[in-house]
């Protein structure tokens, strides 16, 4: 079946350095991948959209790479701030073009 | 800005009880969806919609149902809450072509006693 892995431990980092999270996945070929982030007791906001022809995206201090050899992206934060700190969820085509296969997020916590 | 509203924050309702969470977005959306996030796992597809009256089944639609009688408006009721039920509900929109992006709801924290 379809998966997605995302690092279950929470992810630490000091403020100022870059921050990298991974999502991984398995049994399948996704054409597009999206990273959201999560705040507690809040909905998920999109951040970035990589389409499988797609091998690196880049919006203001975040980028997003895709691998579809490895079958894995990479959400990198640079110049992290306290701010950024959040659970940060990646998501996936399904077999439906409607549906959304979710990773459970990494909790990213970015100390002054 | 696309702006989804959910209708509670925070629920509590008895095991038995018939609970209905409201879903309303403003930007002429086509698709709405329904999720329950849980401690750990990803957010589970419980039930979703592509156009008025229409509804399709997720990954998880024991225990739920849908209406969707106008496009702005998506709810998800539950026919009779049981203690598993208890979870962070999520709503999210999509325009029409698919992969645009899914703009969530507020979320609403359902307690089930």
């Amino acid at each position: 079946s379809q998966k997605i892995e995302q690092n279950s431990e929470a992810l630490n980092i000091q403020e100022g350095k870059t921050a990298t999270l991974t999502c991984n996945y398995t049994n399948y070929s996704p054409a597009y991948l999206q990273w959201y982030r999560q705040d507690p007791g809040r909905g998920p906001v999109f951040l970035l959209l990589i389409r499988e022809n797609e091998k690196e995206k880049r919006k203001e201090r975040l980028k997003v790479t895709f691998d579809t050899t490895l079958k894995q992206s990479l959400f990198h934060i640079t110049a992290s701030q306290p701010a950024d700190s959040a659970t940060y969820l990646c998501a996936l085509v399904g077999n439906s073009n409607y549906q959304l296969i979710w990773g459970a997020g990494t909790k990213l916590i970015i100390k002054p | 800005d696309v702006k989804v509203t959910q209708s509670s924050r925070y629920l509590v309702k008895r095991t038995g009880e018939k609970v209905f969470l409201e879903c309303v977005q403003d930007m002429d959306h086509e698709n709405m969806f329904w999720y329950r996030q849980d401690p750990g796992l990803g957010l589970r597809l419980i039930y979703f919609s592509y156009d008025v009256k229409m509804k399709e089944k997720g990954d998880i639609p024991e225990g739920y149902s849908v209406s969707r009688e106008k496009k702005e408006r998506f709810s998800l009721i539950l026919e009779s809450a049981s203690t598993n039920q208890t979870s962070m509900y999520l709503c999210a929109s999509t325009p029409q072509g698919f992969p645009d992006t899914q703009y969530f709801g507020p979320g609403t924290r359902l307690t089930v006693l």
